[in-house]
């Protein structure tokens, strides 16, 4: 099993939608958790961090649940703009983060 | 302020040659991190610097190494370039001395490409 998982999509959904990833971990320990986003042969830009209580920044909103070890991002009234790649990133501790793959969005006119 | 530096933009080398990548982080962030990320891959960590000493390696083959300046600035060397050492290197930092939980800001990467 991946330490950190995602689902690659492509998720195609027309402007407007609401549209939710999830990205599971294997370690339990893990202790703090990131989502990036990656345009076409640019760098990641982090996003927002993940808090245990969850957190929301606009259109965005990422919750945490340990329990079952995943995190999830939630876009509302999705935009063009939003199509890129979504990186899931955890880190263990120890000097040592791991990155998802990535889930691909396409939002469609 | 300005963010994460990165020479040069692209770097094109033979098989078997040397390359060496730069990185300057962002003022005040001790730790740099650097990943490789080929066509149509995820990112894959390679090294993490911070406060000058080698904190953790990926699962790259000794011929890359780096080093942390004490400026923070950081240099990316692989030797004896293969093929499939083609991809985009991108670099990060983050805040001092923090083992975690901190946000990590990358630069806009190198595109090395080896024939």
């Amino acid at each position: 099993r991946k330490e950190v998982e995602q689902d690659p999509g492509p998720f195609n959904v027309p402007e407007g939608a609401t549209v939710a990833f999830n990205c599971t971990y294997s370690n339990s320990a893990s202790q703090s958790f990131f989502w990036y986003r990656q345009d076409c042969r640019k760098e990641p830009k982090l996003l927002m961090s993940v808090y245990s209580s969850g957190n929301e920044d606009g259109r965005f909103t990422a919750q945490l649940n340990r329990a079952s070890q995943y995190i999830s991002l939630l876009i509302r009234d999705s935009k063009l703009s939003d199509s890129a790649t979504y990186l899931c990133v955890v880190n263990q501790g120890t000097y040592k983060y791991i990155f998802g793959t990535g889930t691909r969005l396409k939002v469609l006119a | 302020e300005a963010g994460v530096t990165q020479s040069p933009t692209h770097l094109i080398k033979t098989r078997g040659q040397q390359a060496t990548l730069r990185c300057s982080p962002i003022s005040g962030h001790t730790s740099v991190y650097w990943y490789q990320q080929a066509l149509g891959l995820g990112l894959q960590f390679l090294l993490w610097y911070d406060e000058g000493e080698e904190r953790n390696r990926g699962n790259f083959p000794p011929r890359f190494s780096g080093r942390q300046f004490p400026n923070y600035s950081s240099e990316l060397n692989v030797n004896a370039l293969e093929l499939e050492d083609s991809a985009l290197y991108l670099c990060a930092s983050s805040s001092p001395g923090q083992v975690t939980g901190y946000e990590q800001y990358f630069g806009p990467g190198t595109r090395l490409t080896v024939t």
